[in-house]
Protein backbone atom coordinates (compact mmCIF):
# COMPACT_ATOMS: atom_id res chain seq x y z
CA UNK A 1 0.00 0.00 0.00
CA UNK A 2 1.05 3.47 -0.72
CA UNK A 3 3.16 5.36 2.42
CA UNK A 4 2.71 8.83 1.85
CA UNK A 5 -0.76 10.89 0.88
CA UNK A 6 -0.71 14.32 -0.49
CA UNK A 7 -2.60 16.81 0.42
CA UNK A 8 -4.02 18.93 -1.32
CA UNK A 9 -4.47 16.48 -4.68
CA UNK A 10 -4.39 19.55 -6.58
CA UNK A 11 -3.81 23.47 -6.60
CA UNK A 12 -4.09 26.36 -8.57
CA UNK A 13 -2.10 29.82 -7.76
CA UNK A 14 -0.88 32.90 -9.48
CA UNK A 15 2.65 33.35 -10.32
CA UNK A 16 4.53 34.88 -7.21
CA UNK A 17 1.94 33.46 -4.57
CA UNK A 18 3.85 30.46 -2.43
CA UNK A 19 2.68 27.14 -2.57
CA UNK A 20 2.24 24.39 0.30
CA UNK A 21 1.70 20.86 -0.16
CA UNK A 22 1.46 18.21 2.66
CA UNK A 23 2.40 15.04 3.25
CA UNK A 24 0.93 12.02 5.37
CA UNK A 25 2.56 8.78 6.15
CA UNK A 26 1.45 5.69 8.19
CA UNK A 27 4.91 3.93 9.52
CA UNK A 28 8.25 5.23 11.16
CA UNK A 29 10.59 6.13 8.66
CA UNK A 30 14.46 7.16 8.07
CA UNK A 31 13.68 9.99 5.37
CA UNK A 32 11.70 11.53 3.55
CA UNK A 33 11.73 12.82 0.34
CA UNK A 34 10.16 15.30 -2.39
CA UNK A 35 10.42 14.78 -6.34
CA UNK A 36 8.87 16.93 -9.01
CA UNK A 37 7.67 15.66 -12.27
CA UNK A 38 7.05 17.38 -15.25
CA UNK A 39 4.20 16.36 -17.73
CA UNK A 40 5.94 12.99 -19.75
CA UNK A 41 9.31 13.31 -18.14
CA UNK A 42 10.88 11.60 -14.91
CA UNK A 43 10.44 12.48 -11.23
CA UNK A 44 13.58 14.76 -10.39
CA UNK A 45 14.44 14.34 -6.91
CA UNK A 46 14.19 18.02 -5.29
CA UNK A 47 15.36 16.86 -1.12
CA UNK A 48 15.77 14.72 1.65
CA UNK A 49 14.82 15.26 5.46
CA UNK A 50 15.79 12.64 7.73
CA UNK A 51 13.91 11.47 10.69
CA UNK A 52 15.88 13.10 13.17
CA UNK A 53 15.92 16.74 11.08
CA UNK A 54 12.51 18.94 11.71
CA UNK A 55 13.14 21.55 8.77
CA UNK A 56 15.81 21.94 5.27
CA UNK A 57 15.88 24.29 3.05
CA UNK A 58 16.71 24.52 -1.00
CA UNK A 59 16.81 27.70 -2.51
CA UNK A 60 12.86 28.47 -2.55
CA UNK A 61 11.99 25.32 -0.65
CA UNK A 62 11.30 24.92 2.57
CA UNK A 63 10.84 21.00 4.15
CA UNK A 64 9.62 20.83 7.48
CA UNK A 65 8.97 17.00 9.25
CA UNK A 66 6.85 16.52 12.32
CA UNK A 67 7.62 12.71 13.70
CA UNK A 68 4.94 13.04 15.68
CA UNK A 69 2.09 13.88 13.32
CA UNK A 70 3.73 11.67 10.63
CA UNK A 71 3.50 14.57 8.52
CA UNK A 72 5.44 16.52 6.12
CA UNK A 73 5.20 19.78 4.12
CA UNK A 74 6.80 21.38 1.02
CA UNK A 75 6.88 24.72 0.91
CA UNK A 76 7.49 26.75 -2.45
CA UNK A 77 7.69 30.46 -2.22
CA UNK A 78 7.43 33.00 -4.62
CA UNK A 79 6.30 30.42 -7.19
CA UNK A 80 7.10 30.94 -11.21
CA UNK A 81 5.53 29.63 -13.66
CA UNK A 82 7.87 26.94 -14.54
CA UNK A 83 7.19 25.51 -11.22
CA UNK A 84 4.24 24.22 -12.55
CA UNK A 85 4.40 19.76 -11.79
CA UNK A 86 3.35 17.26 -10.01
CA UNK A 87 4.99 17.04 -6.42
CA UNK A 88 5.34 13.69 -5.01
CA UNK A 89 6.68 12.65 -1.17
CA UNK A 90 8.33 9.31 -0.99
CA UNK A 91 9.09 7.86 2.50
CA UNK A 92 12.35 5.38 2.93
CA UNK A 93 11.25 3.01 6.29
CA UNK A 94 12.99 2.61 9.36
CA UNK A 95 14.72 0.12 8.72
CA UNK A 96 16.49 1.79 5.97
CA UNK A 97 16.07 -1.13 2.73
CA UNK A 98 16.78 1.45 0.43
CA UNK A 99 12.91 0.69 -0.49
CA UNK A 100 11.43 4.63 -1.65
CA UNK A 101 7.49 4.27 -1.36
CA UNK A 102 5.85 7.48 -3.05
CA UNK A 103 2.38 9.15 -2.46
CA UNK A 104 0.06 10.06 -5.37
CA UNK A 105 1.62 12.96 -5.87
CA UNK A 106 0.23 16.82 -5.76
CA UNK A 107 -0.31 18.60 -9.38
CA UNK A 108 0.06 22.55 -8.90
CA UNK A 109 -0.54 24.47 -11.42
CA UNK A 110 1.46 27.83 -11.10
CA UNK A 111 -0.60 30.82 -13.57
CA UNK A 112 1.50 33.57 -15.00
CA UNK B 1 27.07 11.31 -17.12
CA UNK B 2 24.34 11.09 -19.18
CA UNK B 3 21.62 10.10 -16.29
CA UNK B 4 19.61 6.72 -16.25
CA UNK B 5 18.99 5.54 -20.14
CA UNK B 6 16.04 3.86 -20.26
CA UNK B 7 14.97 2.48 -24.30
CA UNK B 8 12.86 2.65 -26.13
CA UNK B 9 10.45 5.55 -25.24
CA UNK B 10 7.78 4.59 -26.72
CA UNK B 11 6.48 0.86 -27.09
CA UNK B 12 3.27 -0.40 -28.79
CA UNK B 13 2.33 -3.90 -28.81
CA UNK B 14 -0.17 -6.34 -29.79
CA UNK B 15 -1.47 -8.59 -26.40
CA UNK B 16 -0.09 -11.66 -26.09
CA UNK B 17 2.98 -10.77 -27.48
CA UNK B 18 6.61 -9.87 -25.22
CA UNK B 19 7.96 -6.73 -24.00
CA UNK B 20 11.20 -5.95 -22.97
CA UNK B 21 12.64 -3.25 -21.52
CA UNK B 22 16.02 -1.54 -21.10
CA UNK B 23 17.68 0.78 -18.26
CA UNK B 24 21.12 1.57 -17.65
CA UNK B 25 21.92 2.73 -14.93
CA UNK B 26 24.24 5.66 -13.44
CA UNK B 27 27.78 4.85 -12.90
CA UNK B 28 28.82 3.66 -9.68
CA UNK B 29 25.52 3.63 -8.34
CA UNK B 30 25.07 0.10 -6.91
CA UNK B 31 21.15 -0.17 -6.20
CA UNK B 32 18.39 -0.21 -9.11
CA UNK B 33 14.57 0.40 -9.21
CA UNK B 34 11.88 -0.53 -11.57
CA UNK B 35 8.15 1.71 -10.74
CA UNK B 36 5.06 1.38 -12.73
CA UNK B 37 3.19 4.55 -13.21
CA UNK B 38 -0.54 4.92 -13.23
CA UNK B 39 -3.55 7.23 -13.20
CA UNK B 40 -5.20 4.69 -11.13
CA UNK B 41 -2.29 3.04 -8.94
CA UNK B 42 -0.12 6.47 -8.82
CA UNK B 43 3.74 4.83 -8.76
CA UNK B 44 4.03 1.46 -7.85
CA UNK B 45 8.06 0.04 -7.04
CA UNK B 46 7.87 -3.82 -8.95
CA UNK B 47 11.43 -4.58 -8.03
CA UNK B 48 14.81 -3.49 -6.49
CA UNK B 49 18.17 -4.75 -6.81
CA UNK B 50 21.27 -4.17 -4.94
CA UNK B 51 24.61 -4.95 -6.12
CA UNK B 52 23.06 -6.77 -9.21
CA UNK B 53 21.37 -8.61 -6.41
CA UNK B 54 17.06 -8.77 -6.56
CA UNK B 55 16.14 -7.72 -2.93
CA UNK B 56 12.41 -6.95 -3.27
CA UNK B 57 10.23 -8.35 -5.86
CA UNK B 58 7.30 -8.21 -3.54
CA UNK B 59 5.73 -5.33 -6.02
CA UNK B 60 6.18 -7.80 -9.42
CA UNK B 61 2.27 -8.49 -10.01
CA UNK B 62 2.56 -11.87 -11.19
CA UNK B 63 4.55 -14.42 -12.85
CA UNK B 64 4.26 -12.65 -16.28
CA UNK B 65 6.78 -10.13 -15.24
CA UNK B 66 10.77 -11.04 -14.57
CA UNK B 67 13.27 -8.73 -14.31
CA UNK B 68 17.07 -8.95 -14.88
CA UNK B 69 20.52 -7.18 -13.46
CA UNK B 70 23.29 -9.26 -15.35
CA UNK B 71 25.93 -6.56 -14.83
CA UNK B 72 26.20 -2.98 -12.97
CA UNK B 73 25.81 -1.24 -15.93
CA UNK B 74 22.25 -2.63 -16.98
CA UNK B 75 19.04 -4.55 -16.16
CA UNK B 76 15.86 -5.57 -18.36
CA UNK B 77 12.06 -5.72 -17.33
CA UNK B 78 10.35 -8.16 -19.39
CA UNK B 79 6.45 -8.63 -19.52
CA UNK B 80 5.36 -11.84 -21.61
CA UNK B 81 2.93 -11.98 -22.39
CA UNK B 82 1.76 -8.49 -22.25
CA UNK B 83 -2.14 -7.79 -21.84
CA UNK B 84 -3.66 -4.32 -22.18
CA UNK B 85 -3.63 -4.08 -18.25
CA UNK B 86 0.16 -3.26 -18.38
CA UNK B 87 -0.12 -0.35 -20.18
CA UNK B 88 1.19 2.54 -17.75
CA UNK B 89 4.75 4.01 -17.93
CA UNK B 90 7.68 2.26 -16.52
CA UNK B 91 10.29 4.18 -14.76
CA UNK B 92 13.95 2.85 -13.44
CA UNK B 93 15.36 4.73 -11.36
CA UNK B 94 19.39 4.10 -9.30
CA UNK B 95 20.38 5.12 -6.21
CA UNK B 96 23.78 5.08 -4.42
CA UNK B 97 22.41 2.98 -1.41
CA UNK B 98 24.80 2.64 2.67
CA UNK B 99 26.76 6.07 1.67
CA UNK B 100 26.56 9.84 2.69
CA UNK B 101 25.67 9.88 -1.02
CA UNK B 102 21.82 9.10 -0.52
CA UNK B 103 20.81 11.90 0.38
CA UNK B 104 21.18 12.50 -3.31
CA UNK B 105 17.61 10.77 -3.88
CA UNK B 106 17.10 8.54 -6.86
CA UNK B 107 17.83 9.73 -10.20
CA UNK B 108 15.19 8.49 -12.91
CA UNK B 109 15.19 7.90 -16.04
CA UNK B 110 12.45 9.43 -18.97
CA UNK B 111 10.14 6.48 -18.78
CA UNK B 112 9.28 3.65 -21.18
CA UNK B 113 5.43 4.45 -21.78
CA UNK B 114 3.67 1.09 -22.93
CA UNK B 115 0.23 0.54 -24.94
CA UNK B 116 -0.79 -2.73 -25.18
CA UNK B 117 -3.32 -3.14 -27.78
Amino acid sequence: SQQGEEDPQALSIQEGENATMNCSYKTSINNLQWYRQNSGRGLVHLILIRSNEREKHSGRLRVTLDTSKKSSSLLITASRAADTASYFCATKGSSNTGKLIFGQGTTLQVKP
Amino acid sequence: DAGVIQSPRHEVTEMGQEVTLRCKPISGHNSLFWYRQTMMRGLELLIYFNNNVPIDDSGMPEDRFSAKMPNASFSTLKIQPSEPRDSAVYFCASSLEGTSKVRDGYTFGSGTRLTVV
